[in-house]
């Protein structure tokens, strides 16, 4: 159980274009999931929070209008890269909240963005 | 600014070696500490979830020690197999409810 899948896995594209990266709850309901990013040799920094149904909540430094978050229902979160660029090449991954006692996260498996 | 250390940066061990890592954390506003293990490729994998000072967690050959007072906790992997190779990460979770993620200790074991 507490399966997240994400997709896609790895993405290639040029410098302007926009890229979104779906984040979904496999075999339950995820009201809170995350996104986080990680650059080489470094740890995953929290990016935003994703609220089913209301607006994210996003990190200091992490600008809104460049990574635009849905969170449309339960079990679909989505990551949009507006206008990448180079320095948005990273790797990107998302948790979902089961619940339990300490509001334990399960991760999908990450996408590795590189803009050209 | 909460700051999460792993040490090491990276192991590399013969198979049926014991080995062990270190995360460091605040110890102030202390709610919780994940451990979870990192395979290539794949998602990582939630291994323990520590809240109190003492706390000891067995999971297989994997076990976690828990000192919130001095801000570290220990995992320690006995008999190491090939199957462990993996990054472990920690994370720490205060009163914001937010991981703090480590950098991580990558594993290698050598057959």
């Amino acid at each position: 159980g507490a399966v997240v899948s994400q997709h896609p896995s790895r993405v290639i594209c040029k410098s302007g274009t926009s890229v979104k990266i779906e984040c979904r709850s496999l075999d339950f309901q995820a009201t809170t999931m995350f996104w986080y990013r990680q650059f080489p040799k470094q740890s995953l920094m929290l990016m935003a929070t994703s609220n089913e149904g209301s607006k994210a909540t996003y990190e200091q430094g992490v600008e809104k209008d460049k990574f635009l978050i849905n969170h449309a229902s339960l079990t679909l979160s989505t990551l949009t890269v507006t206008s990448a660029h180079p320095e948005d090449s990273s790797f990107y991954i998302c948790s979902a909240q089961y619940g339990g006692t300490y509001n334990e996260q399960f991760f999908g498996p990450g996408t590795r963005l590189t803009v050209l | 600014i909460l700051n999460v250390e792993q040490s090491p940066q990276s192991l590399h061990v013969q198979e049926g070696d014991s080995t062990n890592f270190t995360c460091s954390f605040p110890s102030s506003n202390f709610y919780a500490l994940h451990w979870y293990r990192w395979e290539t490729a794949k998602s990582p994998e939630a291994l323990f979830v520590m809240t109190l000072n003492g706390d000891e967690k067995k999971k297989g050959r994997i076990s976690a020690t828990l000192n919130t007072k001095e801000g570290y906790s220990y995992l320690y992997i006995k008999g190491s197999q090939p199957e462990d190779s993996a990054t472990y990460l920690c994370a720490f979770t205060g009163n914001t409810g937010k991981l703090i993620f480590g950098q991580g200790t990558t594993l290698q074991v050598k057959p």
